[in-house]
């Protein structure tokens, strides 16, 4: 069966440092990988999407790069944290199939102080 | 660009009685899906219902049923005899068939009464 890990769950960062989350697919190859960013009380902004290795678009320019070094790896990263950057992020996948729905890590809750 | 709007950021329901959690989407393509996701209070994503575009049939999954108006691009979730078990965050999500780009709503917080 296919499984998705993301962490670290919780993180508190200063302004200014930088950031790493990793997300990882287990149980399948080739996957949609994809991260999106859950500000409090709002809905689930998709950040980034990935169809293959190297390969990212990105839907909203911010502080935010993401990276996706092998088949079922993708990073979230960034050099210089905002405090705006705060929120829940989410990392989930999905098969190329076009009818098949995302599947979601637990989710990784941001704080920048 | 594709949009999803959710126009009832908070709805509440009797437990035992119905609700319909609205959701309008605006695109260009003819090839697409439609999905409603659940998310409690644990944060995790849950797929509730889905629906092909192509199919003129609205999809149902027990208590949940969706009406899909296609020329209006409407896209509304239906819960029958509503649990407590069923309070949380509803997310529209549409997937473009040329993209594979997700997109979601803003959501809509469902409480129930008991």
């Amino acid at each position: 069966s296919q499984t998705i890990h993301q962490w670290p769950a919780t993180l508190v960062q200063p302004v200014g440092s930088p950031l790493s989350l990793e997300c990882t697919v287990e149980g399948t190859s080739n996957p949609n990988l994809y991260w999106y960013r859950q500000a409090a009380g709002r809905g689930l902004q998709l950040l980034f999407y990935s169809v293959g290795i190297g390969q990212i678009s990105s839907e909203v320019p911010q502080n935010l790069s993401a990276s996706r070094p092998q088949d079922r790896q993708f990073i979230l990263s960034s050099k210089k944290l905002l405090l705006s950057d705060s929120g829940f992020y989410l990392c989930a996948w999905r098969k190329r199939r076009k009818n098949t729905e995302a599947f979601f890590g637990q989710g990784t809750r941001l704080t920048v102080v | 660009a594709q949009t999803v709007t959710q126009s009832q950021p908070e709805m509440s329901v009797q437990e035992a009685e119905t609700v319909t959690l609205s959701c309008t989407y605006d695109t260009s393509e003819s090839d697409y899906y439609l999905f409603w996701y659940k998310q409690p209070p644990s944060r995790q994503m849950i797929l509730v219902i889905r629906q092909e575009a192509y199919k003129q049939q609205n999809a149902t999954e027990n208590r949940f049923s969706v009406n899909f108006q296609k020329a209006a691009k409407s896209f509304s979730l239906k819960i029958s005899d509503s649990q407590l078990g069923d309070a949380a965050m509803y997310f529209c999500a549409y997937l473009g068939g040329s993209q594979g780009n997700l997109i979601f709503g803003k959501g809509t917080k469902l409480s129930v009464k008991p």
